[in-house]
């Protein structure tokens, strides 16, 4: 099973600055990756996700990840965020094949005006 | 709209008493997963299945137990072996096999111990 490491708990920052999320993984073999957010007393829910292709994938609300194979990492980005992207955001990953998702231990954005 | 629905949102459980939470999806997945969030700590696995009659034990099951009767279904009950359940869990279903598809999630029991 993969372990997954996301290396920051707690990120605050401005609102309209950029933040970024760091995930790294353990197993450079074909593996899924995906960016859950999950709002307080809410389920997660998908923001992106990395299944092949074009290693930088983006969302709908301005969120992109790159997949690196060479460092084994999967970081999320966002160029300005908003009051709104306040959440904890979770990084998760699954192995070709497997039924199982590993997920990070969650990185709290605050968005502060 | 098709979903998760997890009841009830809040549950209180008293000392040697078995809980059960439950889970229904309306999704028509095949696979459907239980998790455990405490703060800092991230989702950690405590049963999954993959098809109607069929389970398997994840990361932290003990104290815990499951059944999939009907493919919609996977209610967990929280046993009174489980000396720490004060937690919030989490149900979550996916369709098909190979790891590709995201997990969809319901919207959480919290668990707290009377």
């Amino acid at each position: 099973a993969q372990s997954v490491t996301q290396l920051d708990s707690q990120v605050p920052v401005f609102e309209e600055a950029p933040v970024e999320l760091r995930c790294n993984y353990s197993s450079s073999v074909s593996v899924y990756l995906f960016w859950y957010v999950q709002y307080p007393n809410q389920g997660l829910q998908l923001l992106l996700k990395y299944l092949s292709g074009s290693t930088l994938v983006e969302s709908i609300n301005g969120f992109e990840a790159e997949f690196n194979k060479s460092q084994t990492s999967f970081h999320l980005r966002k160029p300005s965020v908003h009051i709104s992207d306040t959440a904890e955001y979770f990084c998760a990953v699954s192995d070709r094949g497997d039924y199982k998702l590993s997920f990070g231990a969650g990185t709290t954005v605050t968005v502060r005006a | 709209d098709g979903g998760i629905t997890q009841s009830p949102k809040y549950l209180f459980r008293k000392e040697g008493q078995n809980v059960t939470l439950s889970c229904e999806q309306n999704l028509n997945h095949d696979a459907m997963y239980w998790y455990r969030q405490d703060p800092g700590q991230g989702l950690r696995l405590i049963y999954y299945s993959q098809i109607v009659n069929d389970f398997q034990k994840g990361d932290i099951a003990e104290g815990y137990s499951v059944s999939r009767e009907k493919k919609e279904s996977f209610p967990l009950t929280v046993t009174s072996a489980q000396k720490n359940p004060t937690a919030f869990y989490l149900c979550a279903s996916r369709t098909g096999a190979g790891g590709n598809q995201p997990q969809h999630f319901g919207d959480g029991t919290r668990l707290s111990i009377l």
